[in-house]
Formats: C-alpha cells, structure tokens, sequence
C-alpha cells in the first residue's frame, strides 16, 4: 500500500493561506489522494480527495503535482477554527490508513 | 450530519472481560469501518465491512471480531479485553466513489478503558 510523509507540524497566520505538503511518491496509477482534518478530540471530517487533477470545493484547494509522487492541500484564507490534525491520504480501495498527520495551529 | 450513532460513548471494564461495541447508521452505507486511535498512531483501520455479512481485516485486527447482520449495525467485540485495547474507537460509513473509497463520515467515537 502506498504511504504518505507529512510534516508533524506547521503554524499558519489567521487570514493567511495555510499550504500543507504530502509526499506520497509509492502510489499506484489508479490510487485517489484524500484529505481529512481532526478537531481536537471530533471524529475526522472530510476535507477533499483527487486523483490527477488538482480540485477545489468550499472548504479547501488540492494541488497534485503531474507525477503524482506528491500534493499540497492549501487553505486560503486560515482561520482558528482551521487548528486541527490534518491527514493525506492514498486510497487503498477500501483501506483508509491514516498516518499521524500534520498538527496545525492558526494563531491571531 | 451523517446519521451514525456509536454505543456506548464511553466503557470502563476489566481485563478479560467481553466488550461489544455498536455502530449504528441510518444513511444505508454500504461500507463500514471501525478505527481505533491512540496517541502517536493516528487512526489505525481494525475491520471494515462492504455489505451485510461480508467483512474484511484492517491492519489491527487481532483482538477483535466484527459482525455485520444488518445493512445498518456493524457491531466491534473484543472476547477478551485487555490493556492494550484501551483507546478511542471510531466507526465510519461511505458509499463508495467511482474506483475509490469515497468520503467517509465518522461517528463521535467510543472510549473504552480497560482496567
């Protein structure tokens, strides 16, 4: 199964864009990547996932580089209720394995 | 928010005892799963399910047997608790994407302390 790397941990201004990187350079053709953050002590929640294409929805941006080896999840405008554990993914079909994570704190 | 209840929410028992915990869904998901997290380890997958009666081992599954009888329960026991069982422990449901998992949705978690 493909793994991920991510920095344990990153600070974010409030109002700034919060870039999140993830390597994943083992993943496979057909393999989506996904994001999830965790609120305190929440279960996690959905933020975005792809597969080559970058996307954006309401919440977030996902930039996948063309080789896929590795994506950067961005907030673009971080607020404190942004501070959470986030995860990158790569979809096993079936086998969500989540990492540590990235901690990140928004501070004012 | 997703329709899914975890029973109960919290659980002390003794080592050795049996422990069942209940995942309850009222979105008629096809997948489940249960997760345990423990600090330092993020969320580690312990069984899944994708339909009634069909069910498969995640990474940590020793310790643990799950049972799917119904679309909407997916039932976690641990026959013998012990130690190192203490944790938090997430279900989670999706209905899954095109050739992917699809977003899954968590319920609020069990914590289960084995003494």
């Amino acid at each position: 199964d493909a793994k991920t790397t991510q920095p344990p941990s990153m600070d974010c201004a409030e109002g700034r864009a919060a870039n999140l990187p993830c390597n994943h350079s083992t993943i496979s053709g057909n393999e989506y990547v996904y994001w999830y953050r965790q609120i305190h002590s929440q279960g996690p929640q959905y933020i975005i996932h792809g597969l080559k294409n970058n996307e954006t929805n309401e919440m977030a941006s996902l930039i996948i580089t063309e080789d896929r080896k590795s994506s950067t999840l961005i907030l673009p405008h971080a607020t404190l209720r942004d501070t959470a554990v986030y995860y990158c993914i790569v979809d096993s079909w079936g086998k969500l394995q989540f990492g540590a994570g990235t901690q990140v704190v928004v501070t004012p | 928010d997703a329709g899914i209840t975890q029973s109960p929410r919290h659980k002390v028992t003794e080592t050795g005892t049996p422990v069942t915990l209940r995942c309850h869904q009222t979105e008629n998901h096809r997948y489940m799963y249960w997760y345990r997290q423990d600090p330092g380890h993020g969320l580690r997958l312990i069984h899944y399910s994708y339909g009634v009666k069909d069910t498969d081992k995640g990474e940590v599954s020793d310790g643990y047997s799950v049972s799917r009888s119904k679309t909407e329960d997916f039932l976690l026991t641990l026959e013998s608790a012990t130690s190192s069982q203490t944790s938090v422990y997430f279900c989670a449901i999706s209905e899954s994407g095109q050739g992917n998992t699809g977003e899954l949705f968590f319920g609020e978690g069990s914590r289960l302390t084995v003494l």
